[in-house]
């Protein structure tokens, strides 16, 4: 069974930093690209970030680009988002996603998988 | 990047009704265009990828079609644990984006 557990949300400061973590398991972590897809409150999904299976590329959206990094550990089965420089418009429900079928970008598809999300509240 | 309309952003339907929703592409993504389900306090699900794939598990009475800029998914039949929220999603260019949601309530 594919189980994707994201963790490291929380309350944190206008310009401050925090670091998200997604642990895998119940699938072959190596053959999958990895997405970050975030949900403000009571509003629609937005794709914050992907990266391939080999961490040779990956992909920002432009409202994050600059400012926060994705990265993967394969051999911890492990999916990273750090983010720096944090404003309130970054308050949401962060989703750790999985996508096997990818195109030349290396992370591009459609989302197989969803963990159940960690929260981030960037407020004063 | 390509915006994702979603129409009607919601719906009152019975147990039992046929319902559609639509997405449309600012731009032709082809057939690139995926749709899933939210459940309140509960992660997306994928229902159909590629326009019109079934995945895997996903009740028959769902559907879906179109290409180019026009798509719809479709229920054949309303069941109660299918009141939820519907999201399309384009897979042809970065970044994937979404359509606003249609929220789809009981009558």
């Amino acid at each position: 069974e594919v189980q994707l557990v994201e963790s490291g949300g929380g309350l944190v400061q206008p310009g401050r930093s925090l670091r998200l973590s997604c642990a895998a398991s119940g699938f072959s972590f190596d053959d999958y690209a990895m997405h970050w897809v975030r949900q403000a409150p009571g509003k629609g999904l937005e794709w914050v970030s992907g990266i391939s299976w080999n961490s040779g590329r990956m992909g920002y959206a432009e409202s994050v680009k600059g400012r926060f990094t994705i990265s993967r550990d394969n051999a911890k089965k492990s999916l990273y988002l750090q983010m720096n420089s944090l404003r309130a418009e970054d308050t949401a429900l962060y989703y750790c996603a999985i996508t096997y079928y990818y195109d030349s970008s290396g992370y591009l598809g459609y989302f197989d998988y969803w963990g159940q999300g960690t929260l981030v509240t960037v407020s004063s | 990047d390509i915006q994702m309309t979603q129409s009607p952003s919601s719906l009152s339907a019975s147990v039992g009704d046929r319902v559609t929703i639509t997405c449309r592409a600012s731009q032709s993504i082809n057939n690139y265009l995926n749709w899933y389900q939210q459940k309140p306090e509960k992660a997306p699900k994928l229902l159909i990828y590629a326009a019109y794939n079934l995945q895997s598990g996903v009740p028959s009475r769902f559907s879906g079609s179109g290409s180019g800029t026009d798509f719809t998914l479709t229920i054949s039949s309303l069941q109660p644990e299918d009141f939820a929220t519907y999201y399309c999603q384009q897979s042809y260019s970065t970044p994937p984006t979404f359509g606003q949601g249609t929220k789809v309530e009981i009558k």
